[in-house]
């Protein structure tokens, strides 16, 4: 099954700085989504980019899709102590059978 | 407000015991999944729905049993043929659109083997 895989596992930054989260897979995929966790919470959407796109924003969220390297990134700018929790990407290879996840990165905004 | 579902968020079961966790859904939603979510790990598909009395194993289905008799409830049986329960387990939801688009989360339920 395809998989993704975050990178760095953990980040701490400084509130007011940008942080920067990679993904990548293995396999080709029809869109990737970004997911936030809070701790002992469900995950919440974050943004979906399609496979035929390059990059995409919402508000403070960055995302960019390289199909060709099979990575994407998500850059959040001007971060807040609300910005705390781990972040997940997730493929779709285009059935409606679910997403793969990756492991995540662990943000720490530190006040 | 429409949203999902589960129940309990925290169920502690002793080994050889079985045990159900409930997912409801009033988003109207088409398709249902569960995903099992140890520490410092991702999350890992176990079962899925697409229509009600249909569903499909995921990667790690093993263990599980699911039901689909109503559109809105896809509840999750942890039998004791599972080896290694405790968890933290998720229920998702999306519209069908012949393929996977955003997912919607429940709160997630806890179990804990004794």
């Amino acid at each position: 099954s395809q998989q993704g895989e975050e990178d760095p596992q953990a980040l701490s930054i400084q509130e007011g700085e940008n942080a920067t989260m990679n993904c990548s897979y293995k396999t080709s995929i029809n869109n990737l989504q970004w997911y936030r966790q809070n701790s002992g919470r469900g995950l919440v959407h974050l943004i979906l980019i399609r496979s035929n796109e390059r990059e995409k924003h919402s508000g403070r969220l960055r995302v960019t899709l390289d199909t060709s390297k099979k990575s994407s990134s998500l850059l959040i700018t001007a971060s807040r102590a609300a910005d705390t929790a781990s972040y997940f990407c997730a493929t779709s290879g285009g059935g409606a059978d679910g997403l793969t996840f990756g492991k995540g990165t662990h943000l720490i905004i530190q006040p | 407000d429409g949203g999902i579902t589960q129940s309990p968020k925290y169920l502690f079961r002793k080994e050889g015991q079985n045990v159900t966790l409930s997912c409801e859904q009033n988003l109207n939603h088409d398709a249902m999944y569960w995903y099992r979510q140890d520490p410092g790990q991702g999350l890992r598909l176990i079962y899925y729905s697409q229509i009600v009395n249909d569903f499909q194993k995921g990667d790690i289905a093993e263990g599980y049993s699911v039901s689909r008799e109503k559109k809105e409830s896809f509840p999750l049986t942890v039998t004791s043929a599972q080896k290694n329960p405790t968890a933290f387990y998720l229920c998702a939801s999306s519209i069908v659109e012949g393929k996977t688009g955003e997912l919607f989360f429940g709160e997630g339920s806890r179990l804990t083997v004794l």
